[in-house]
């Protein structure tokens, strides 16, 4: 079974610029999340998708947006990128929005903002 | 607050050493325990979970972890580490309503030979 696999590996962009970053879910999982791993300030939640849906967001700013595809693939969208903004961002997928789906995370995209 | 501590950043031990890493947990209610491995250069993988039941519990590569509530805490132990288990070890708890994950900050191990 295949797991989380997100893409592109490795993402370069410019300060201003935008990024978009995907995520293919376990098959037959519905939730998706996504989680900032930045340095010196550990993983933080950033967003849940189920359904569709928007469900739940951390303590980021606007500018950090996504959507869930009826496949339940995901993107995050990154506006107007800032130097912190370089990190690796990790997927993760569970089976469902129950407190006992455990959430299986993808290998990350690398986001370098020069 | 929901929040998880791991007190040492830094552990190493020498290759069919023992290991324990340490993680206490503050939460309010019965509480959703992880712990995940990141190798350098790739994301997360689960080790092992407690949800409810027998404290003690098994995880992959022959890993375990006790949860002890009187104590808040859910440490992660092996009996001979392997030079393969190089790697960062992140506890989390699972805040439930919100469906997030809340992670230490970890603990980088290395292992001599």
């Amino acid at each position: 079974e295949a797991g989380v696999t997100q893409s592109p590996t490795h993402l370069i962009k410019t300060r201003g610029q935008q990024a978009t970053l995907r995520c293919s879910p376990i098959s037959g999982h519905t939730s998706v999340y996504w989680y900032q791993q930045a340095l010196g300030l550990g993983l933080q939640f950033l967003l849940w998708y189920d359904e569709g849906e928007e469900r739940n967001r951390g303590n980021f700013p606007p500018r950090f947006s996504g959507r869930q595809f009826p496949n339940y693939s995901s993107e995050l969208n990154v506006n107007a990128l800032e130097l912190e903004d370089s990190a690796l961002y990790l997927c993760a997928s569970s089976l469902g929005r129950a407190d006992t789906d455990t959430q299986y995370f993808g290998p990350g995209t690398r986001l370098t903002v020069l | 607050a929901q929040s998880v501590t791991q007190p040492d950043i830094h552990i190493t031990v020498s290759e069919g050493a023992s290991l324990e890493l340490r993680c206490n947990y503050s939460y309010g209610a019965t509480p959703y325990l992880f712990w995940y491995v990141q190798s350098p250069g790739q994301g997360l993988q689960l080790l092992l979970k407690y949800f409810s039941g027998d404290t003690l519990v098994q995880g992959i590569k022959g890993f375990e972890a006790e949860f002890k509530r009187s104590q808040s805490s859910f440490n992660l132990r092996k009996p001979s580490v392997h030079w393969s288990d190089a790697a960062e070890y992140f506890c989390a708890v699972y805040s439930g309503g919100y469906n997030k994950l809340i992670f230490g900050a970890g603990t980088r191990l290395a292992v001599h030979p």
